[in-house]
């Protein structure tokens, strides 16, 4: 397996415009996580979701922030309108079942917004 | 509220020493803790897992400590060497079904 794979890895846009990341977990993991990690915060827990179904959005900063799986192998979070607030670094991870498992990260999305 | 707090001064070792890393939380019930190491550039990388009834585990030069009644966990890299130079973050997750949370994680800088 390629492991989780997100896009873009980078991302420039300017303040005001619709920014998407995407994510492909790995295959058959029903754990899915969205974090956004700065200097200052550290790695902040966005949402969580299991078996395609969001269990936890209470790290979702505000409604400009929102988050979909359609399917067990995709992903998307969206920011719209963006603020330079908003540039940081965003990581998907994935798990495999309900269990004591490890999280696997994807390479992560660097954001700014100018 | 709950808080997992880490060491956020860098820890500066010297080779072959042995580094030690502390991680406590406040107001979980955590059913495992994880450490996960990370370097500049990338997603962490899962290192070590302790459940609530283990008191040590070790995999080769790393061992993990984890007293539920102090809250607190160790993470021990001995015989440390500069390609252990990273970041160190530790985790917890209340159960299978909830988040996994973060800490903010520690650098660890080893020089030859």
């Amino acid at each position: 397996d390629a492991g989780v794979i997100q896009s873009p890895r980078h991302e420039v846009t300017e303040m005001g415009q619709e920014v998407t990341l995407r994510c492909k977990p790995i295959s058959g993991h029903n754990s899915l996580f969205w974090y956004r990690q700065t200097m200052m915060r550290g790695l902040e827990l966005l949402i969580y979701f299991n078996n395609n179904v969001p269990i936890d959005d209470s790290g979702m900063p505000e409604d400009r922030f929102s988050a979909k799986m359609p399917n067990a192998s995709f992903s998307t979070l969206k920011i719209q309108p963006s603020e330079p607030r908003d540039s940081a670094v965003y990581f998907c991870a994935s798990i495999s079942g309900a269990s004591n498992t490890e999280a696997f990260f994807g390479q992560g999305t660097r954001l700014t917004v100018v | 509220s709950q808080k997992i707090e880490q060491n956020s001064e860098a820890l500066n070792i010297q080779e072959g020493k042995t580094a030690t890393l502390t991680c406590n939380y406040t107001n979980y019930s955590p059913a495992y803790l994880q450490w996960y190491r990370q370097d500049p550039g990338r997603g962490p990388v899962f290192l070590l897992l302790i459940r609530e009834n283990e008191k040590e585990k070790r995999k080769e030069r790393l061992k993990v400590t984890f007293d539920t009644t102090l809250k607190q966990s160790l993470f021990h890299i001995t015989a440390s060497q500069p390609a252990d130079s990273a970041t160190y973050l530790c985790a917890l997750r209340n159960s299978g079904y909830s988040t996994l949370t973060f800490g903010k994680g520690t650098m660890l800088l080893v020089s030859p």
